[in-house]
């Protein structure tokens, strides 16, 4: 089946670094991706959809010079949170919706980001 | 925008018994519900799925149903197992492409 593979799992920072987390679609092409976020015991919230080749469009509340977010291939979107802060800390998951249906979408692994 | 609301937050059953989580949304466009389960420190993982040109569908000890004039669905886990014990997001969606709503989550833990 469409895999999404999620880099890393898990990574530390310290305040004022820049964390970048990938996403890349392994055996099919992923035109849409989709970034949430999700606290801990809390639901996914989504941060930004982007299509391959454009800007990502951001929800209501979500900085988008902090969450630069790139999908320059078909294959690959990148997620960079920049200046981290402590408050920055949480889950951050991926999702593709998967071509040729009307309807499905896959989810990477997630990220778990400590910032310290 | 779509809103989803589920419900219970927790849910603890029996091993062996039934639990039945359920999530309504505003919506009316919305038109493909998916159920999630996620385990700790892992990304949500399909379990089941709906249109909204279908009422029930079921895969073996799980099923969902639909209605669409009431806006809410359901799932239904038949036979709980220990393994089952996860938490459970209903979403909802206006088709590929766009994105999804999710519900609060369900704490499911079955007890052997």
């Amino acid at each position: 089946g469409a895999v999404v593979s999620q880099h890393p799992s898990r990574v530390i920072c310290k305040s004022g670094t820049s964390v970048k987390i990938e996403c890349r679609s392994l055996d099919f092409q992923a035109t849409t991706m989709f970034w949430y976020r999700q606290f801990p015991k809390k639901s996914l919230m989504l941060m930004a959809t982007s299509n391959e080749g454009s800007k990502a469009t951001y929800e209501q509340g979500v900085e988008k010079d902090k969450f630069l977010i790139n999908h320059a291939s078909l294959t690959l979107s990148t997620l960079t949170v920049t200046s981290a802060h402590p408050e920055d800390s949480s889950f951050y998951i991926c999702s593709a919706s998967l071509p040729g249906t009307a309807y499905g979408y896959t989810f990477g692994s997630g990220t778990r980001l400590t910032v310290v | 925008g779509e809103n989803v609301e589920q419900h219970p937050s927790t849910l603890s059953v029996q091993e062996g018994d039934s639990a039945v989580i359920k999530c309504t949304y505003s919506d009316s466009a919305s038109n493909y519900f998916p159920w999630y389960k996620q385990e700790l420190g892992k990304g949500p993982q399909l379990i089941i799925d709906i249109r909204s040109n279908v009422g029930e569908k079921k895969d073996q000890r799980i099923a969902v149903t639909l209605n669409k004039t009431a806006k809410h669905f359901s799932l239904h886990i038949t036979e709980t197992q220990p393994e089952d014990s996860a938490v459970y997001f209903c979403a909802a969606s206006t088709g590929a492409g766009n994105m999804l709503t999710f519900g609060g989550g369900t704490r499911l833990m079955v007890k052997p």
